[in-house]
């Protein structure tokens, strides 16, 4: 147990819609990053947040976007999904931003399908 | 950061200690390796990381070379529930932020 929720577990959409994702960080962690993992491969970095601000971003398109909120909170919105937006998304957060340890807590991530 | 190359997969007998290699030739002296393993549908998991010296924890050992070109991941003594992909991972501490490159992995299966 890594003290980070994801909600939902699994969702299912279609081409075209939009989703929302959810993360509560660990106590005391005032950093998010969102990661997405396609089935067979390592997770992928999309961005991070820090004070409520994205100050890192991977290389995906602006339809992925994010918020956090005062409490650390964060949420992840994609939209205008295509089939290869199918993955397991993943929210990870630690104390500041990562510092010398480098160690993220992971959640066990949201199952997205696109049909 | 720097690229990584591990095995796509091994074996190991249950409490034989298990060996896992990593390369990172083109590492940078400010980078750090660190260890990640990921159990089938959980999120990964951080193991250990060091910069150049040797290190330990409670889950396992990391060996790097003394020209730091590669390193080993050992775990003492495997256990059925150590059965999980492995991520190698080289990373500059402080400026990466929270941005991890992952790569394939190495698929270890702990057989009884």
């Amino acid at each position: 147990e890594t003290g980070v929720t994801q909600s939902p577990t699994h969702l299912i959409k279609t081409r075209g819609q939009q989703v929302t994702l959810r993360c509560s960080s660990q106590s005391g962690h005032n950093t998010v990053s969102w990661y997405q993992q396609a089935l067979g491969q390592g997770p992928q970095f999309i961005f991070q947040y820090y004070r409520e601000e994205e100050n890192g971003r991977g290389n995906f398109p602006p339809r992925f976007s994010g918020l956090q909120f005062p409490n650390y909170s964060s949420e992840l919105n994609v939209n205008a999904l295509e089939l290869d937006d199918s993955a397991l998304y993943l929210c990870a957060s630690s104390p500041q931003v990562a510092g010398t340890s480098g160690e993220l807590f992971f959640g066990e991530g949201s199952r997205l399908t696109v049909l | 950061d720097a690229k990584t190359t591990q095995p796509p997969s091994m074996d190991c007998a249950e409490g034989r200690a298990a060996n896992l290699p990593c390369n990172h030739s083109t590492i940078s002296g400010n980078e750090y390796v660190y260890w990640y393993r990921q159990i089938h549908s959980q999120g990964p998991q951080y193991i250990i990381h060091g910069l150049k010296n040797n290190e330990t924890n409670e889950m396992a050992s990391l060996i790097i070379t003394e020209d730091r070109k590669s390193s080993t991941l050992i775990l003492p003594h495997a256990t059925l529930r150590d059965t999980a992909v492995y991520y190698c991972i080289v990373r500059v501490s402080q400026a990466a932020g929270n941005k991890l490159t992952f790569g394939g992995g190495t698929r270890v299966l702990v057989k009884p």
